[in-house]
């Protein structure tokens, strides 16, 4: 089946750039997304790409797609304290609407 | 401000008792889907319905249930609790099927006991 794969924890200082990544296996994948989860809060959506992108810029944030290799990534740029969060990677089939596959999610540290 | 509001917040139940959460799409949205998140983990998918169809389900006992009313509001029905049931349930809505902007909720933090 479809599965989403990330690495656990990341640790960054303040001002410096995070780089979380993701990788999926579903070939047929549309949308990717990056969510953001703060302690006890629901997914706050930070972006998305569409599945013919490479890339997508807004802000601070900069998302990478490798759809060759299935690879996802979400740069932060000037990271905060505030950026301390979970950080989910979610992948949507061909025509699946609202069934999103989510990663196990990042926990970005970021140290002042 | 997503637009999408979840009720109960919390919510406390005991081993076998039935719970019903609540769901009020975004705007103009026609599609609602619904997740568990277990502590420590990402979210699952539970189900999702469209224009008050249930069109898809995720890997979740019959127990799980769900509706859509015609104004796109959605619940979650879950009978028979188990211990396993608490978990972060959140609902998303979107405008169709086709992706796309994919609001969550603030979700109902469900505890069995």
């Amino acid at each position: 089946g479809e599965d989403v794969e990330q690495s656990l924890f990341l640790s960054v200082r303040e001002g410096d750039s995070s780089v979380i990544n993701c990788t999926y296996t579903d070939s047929s994948s549309t949308y990717l997304y990056w969510y953001k989860q703060e302690p006890g809060a629901g997914l706050q959506l930070l972006t998305y790409i569409f599945s013919n992108m490479d890339m997508k810029q807004d802000q601070r944030l900069t998302v990478l797609l490798n759809k060759k290799d299935k690879h996802l990534s979400l740069r932060i740029a000037d990271t905060q304290t505030g950026d301390s969060a979970i950080y989910f990677c979610a992948e949507m089939g061909d025509n699946q609407g609202g069934k999103l596959i989510f990663g196990q999610g990042t926990e970005l540290s970021v140290k002042p | 401000e997503t637009g999408v509001t979840q009720s109960p917040t919390h919510l406390i139940k005991t081993r076998g008792q039935q719970v019903t959460l609540r769901c009020s799409s975004q705007s103009g949205h026609n599609t609602v889907s619904w997740y568990q998140q277990a502590l420590g983990q990402g979210p699952q998918f539970i189900f999702q319905y469209y224009r008050e169809e249930e069109n898809g389900r995720g890997n979740f006992p019959p127990r799980f249930s769900g509706l859509q009313f015609p104004n796109y509001s959605s619940e979650l029905n879950v009978n028979a609790l188990e211990l396993d049931d608490s978990a972060l349930y959140l609902c998303a809505s979107s405008p169709g099927l086709a992706g796309g902007e994919l609001f969550f909720g603030e979700g109902s933090r469900l505890t069995v006991l």
